[in-house]
């Protein structure tokens, strides 16, 4: 079975300053891995994907996220928090045994000071 | 614009009564979800549909039902069995069952209990 793990529900960042929200995985085969956006009473929105075709990845509003086999880890930053950032992120996995049935983490609430 | 749509924004289910939300999608997606999210928690998938007239059970469906019966239709009896189904309700699709591919998200469905 494949499992995600966000770590911290709430992250506090200053306007400007780097943006890290920690992502692990377990999976017993090569996972493919998301990353989401969710605004108050809105949908998601993905973010950025990994499907195997390069390990750091780049996505929407200047966020990336890096994936390390060895950590089982995929991380998401970005270099200047906005205000607009504010809203919740979730992480999730795919594996192949498991057709396109995600798992989600439990979220990261992203707070943004002035 | 293409899109998934929901409706209603909010519903109010009475004790013993059956509710169905909408779900209904113009991307000529073969794959639809409902997921299930719970304040602080990640999303849960209650049914999937990889293709038009079938539909498999996630994780949590107990107290739910689903129909495919058009490809652009997915809509989510939840019924008198489910004990606690407040909660937002989010449908996704995508445009096949492989696992890299990205789910696609509508704008939830909140459901609450009188």
């Amino acid at each position: 079975a494949q499992s995600v793990t966000q770590l911290g529900s709430h992250v506090s960042v200053s306007e400007g300053a780097l943006v890290l929200l920690r992502c692990n995985y377990s999976s017993s085969v090569p996972p493919y891995l998301f990353w989401y956006v969710q605004y108050p009473n809105q949908g998601l929105q993905l973010l950025l994907k990994y499907t195997s075709a390069a390990t750091l990845v780049k996505g929407i509003n200047g966020f990336e996220a890096e994936f390390k086999k060895s950590e089982t880890s995929f991380h998401l930053t970005k270099p200047s928090a906005h205000m607009s950032d504010a809203a919740e992120y979730f992480c999730a996995v795919s594996a192949p045994a498991a057709g396109n049935k995600l798992t989600f983490g439990g979220g990261t609430r992203v707070l943004v000071k002035p | 614009d293409g899109g998934i749509t929901q409706s209603p924004k909010y519903l109010f289910r009475k004790e013993g009564q059956n509710v169905t939300l909408s779900c209904e999608q113009n991307l000529n997606h073969d794959a639809m979800y409902w997921y299930r999210q719970d304040p602080g928690q990640g999303l849960r998938l209650i049914y999937y549909s990889q293709i038009v007239n079938d539909f498999q059970k996630g994780d949590i469906a107990e107290g739910y039902s689903v129909s495919r019966e058009k490809k652009e239709s997915f809509p989510l009896t939840v019924t008198s069995a489910q004990k606690n189904p407040t909660a937002f309700y989010l449908c996704a699709s995508s445009i096949g069952a492989s696992n890299q591919e990205t789910q696609y998200f509508g704008p939830g469905t909140r459901l609450l209990v009188l």
